[in-house]
């Protein structure tokens, strides 16, 4: 079945460090990923998106790369900011050759990032 | 424009009982989707709702139920409330169907969710 692997946290910074949180899927098919990021009390936001090998998806600073060959989806920013502390979470929906696709997302556990002044 | 709304915020229910929630996705969304997130299991699919019809269904009791309406909005139901169902329920939405929003990568817009304490 799908699965979505996150590194483990809690990830604790100081402001203006470099970021990289790991991802790694087990998908059939040709699955997109996605990265999404849940501030405290909140829902969950889209931050950014690939849906086929060595597309880049970015946002905010944020960047994280399509790996099909390691099967990876690694986010990486270069100068994390107070206001980035928030839960990030790994995502994979899948599409099956022919077209047929299933309506859900699978996360990862998700990683917790704390940035300090 | 609105986001997904979903109501009520909190909920405390005595073990037992049983729990509606509601979900409005965007105006014009029509695609509905239910997750459940806890601190042990992460954040689990329960089903996804397309033109009022159940599309997908994760791996949950028959307890947990579904519905959506012609206007696209979402209810789900769980009966006879167990304390392991205290969780954060989120709903999200997509103005296209499934089929064509993961073909093409399109994410899902969420819900703050409904927070549920079963005691």
């Amino acid at each position: 079945g799908n699965s979505v692997t996150q590194m483990e946290g809690p990830v604790t910074l100081s402001e203006e460090a470099f970021l990289t949180i790991n991802c790694t899927y087990t998908a059939t098919g040709y699955p997109s990923l996605f990265w999404y990021v849940q501030y405290p009390g909140e829902g969950l936001q889209l931050l950014l998106k690939a849906t086929k090998a060595d597309d880049k998806g970015s946002n905010k600073g944020f960047e994280a790369t399509y790996r099909k060959e390691t099967t990876s989806f690694h986010l990486e920013k270069g100068s994390v900011q107070v206001s980035d502390s928030a839960v990030y979470f790994c995502a994979l929906s899948r599409t099956l050759i022919g077209g047929t696709s299933y309506g859900k997302l699978t996360f990862g556990q998700g990683t917790i990032l704390t940035v300090h002044p | 424009k609105a986001g997904v709304t979903q109501t009520p915020r909190y909920l405390i229910k005595t073990r037992g009982q049983q729990v509606t929630l509601s979900c409005s996705p965007i105006s014009g969304h029509r695609s509905v989707s239910w997750y459940q997130q806890t601190p042990g299991q992460g954040l689990q699919f329960l089903f996804e709702y397309f033109s009022e019809t159940q599309r997908n269904k994760g791996n949950f009791p028959g307890r947990f139920s579904g519905r959506q309406f012609s206007n696209s909005r979402s209810e789900m139901n769980v009966s006879t409330l167990e304390l392991g169902d205290s969780a954060l329920y989120l709903c999200a939405s997509s103005p296209v169907s499934v089929a064509v929003a993961n073909r093409v990568g399109y994410g899902y817009t969420f819900g703050s969710g409904t927070r549920l304490t079963v005691v």
